[in-house]
């Protein structure tokens, strides 16, 4: 059974810098796509953009294009979500969670990420 | 962008009522591309239905997704108490896959 394991919770400051990562149980990482979804608090899902790990093709949402980078490593089964200058609007659980395809709906999720971003 | 509106913004109801929540889509969704998820408090969502109409696996038959173009319903038949929760509905034809602002389903 496939499973998506996020990183732990992390606090910053803002300017600081963040990479958080999801990793599949699995050997199928590169038959599927992998997006990330914000969640603000006390807020709705937001989709921020999304990774087919197996050639890297890559789709942001344009509220996220040029503030986020999404990568994929294919030998360790892993997807990040990653920041180069943090700020305080960037406090939210990042969900990562898996597309079959490129028309398919979030059929697995990560358990999240809290990241919060404060001076 | 697609622009999806839910309502109600809170559905009370007993255990054992029957839900229907509501989602309009500002232009029409292709070919049925549309997802309902539930999410429940320091949980992650999950996803309930795709395809307009089609349960994800393992999920009760109490939830039912109908609708087509840009006016699509999620009801639930007789409301359990796990069930009580926010409801998303979810385009994924047309990129940027937009989420509903949710409907809440709370007990009266």
């Amino acid at each position: 059974e496939v499973q998506l394991v996020q990183s732990g919770a992390e606090v910053k400051k803002p300017g600081e810098s963040l990479k958080i990562s999801c990793q599949a149980s699995g050997n199928t990482f590169t038959t599927y796509w992998v997006g990330w979804v914000r969640q603000m608090p006390g807020k709705g899902l937001e989709w921020m953009g999304t990774i087919y790990p197996r050639d890297s093709d890559t789709r942001y949402s344009p509220s996220f294009q040029g503030q986020v980078t999404i990568s994929a490593d294919t030998s360790i089964n892993t997807a990040y979500l990653q920041w180069s200058s943090l700020k305080a609007s960037d406090t939210a659980i990042y969900y990562c969670a898996r597309r079959r395809g490129i028309n398919s709906p979030f059929d697995l999720w990560g358990q999240g990420t809290m990241v919060t971003v404060s001076s | 962008e697609i622009g999806l509106t839910q309502s109600p913004g809170t559905l009370s109801l007993s255990p054992g009522g029957r839900a229907t929540l509501s989602c309009r889509a500002s232009q029409s969704v292709s070919y049925y591309y549309l997802a309902w998820y539930q999410q429940k408090p320091g949980q992650a969502p999950r996803l309930l239905i795709y395809g307009a109409s089609r349960r994800a696996t393992g999920i009760p038959d109490r939830f039912s997704g109908s609708g087509s173009g840009t006016d699509f319903t999620l009801t639930i038949s007789r409301l359990e108490p796990e069930d009580f929760a926010v409801y998303y509905c979810q385009q994924y034809g047309s990129s940027p896959f937009t989420f509903g602002p949710g409907t809440k389903v709370d007990i009266k």
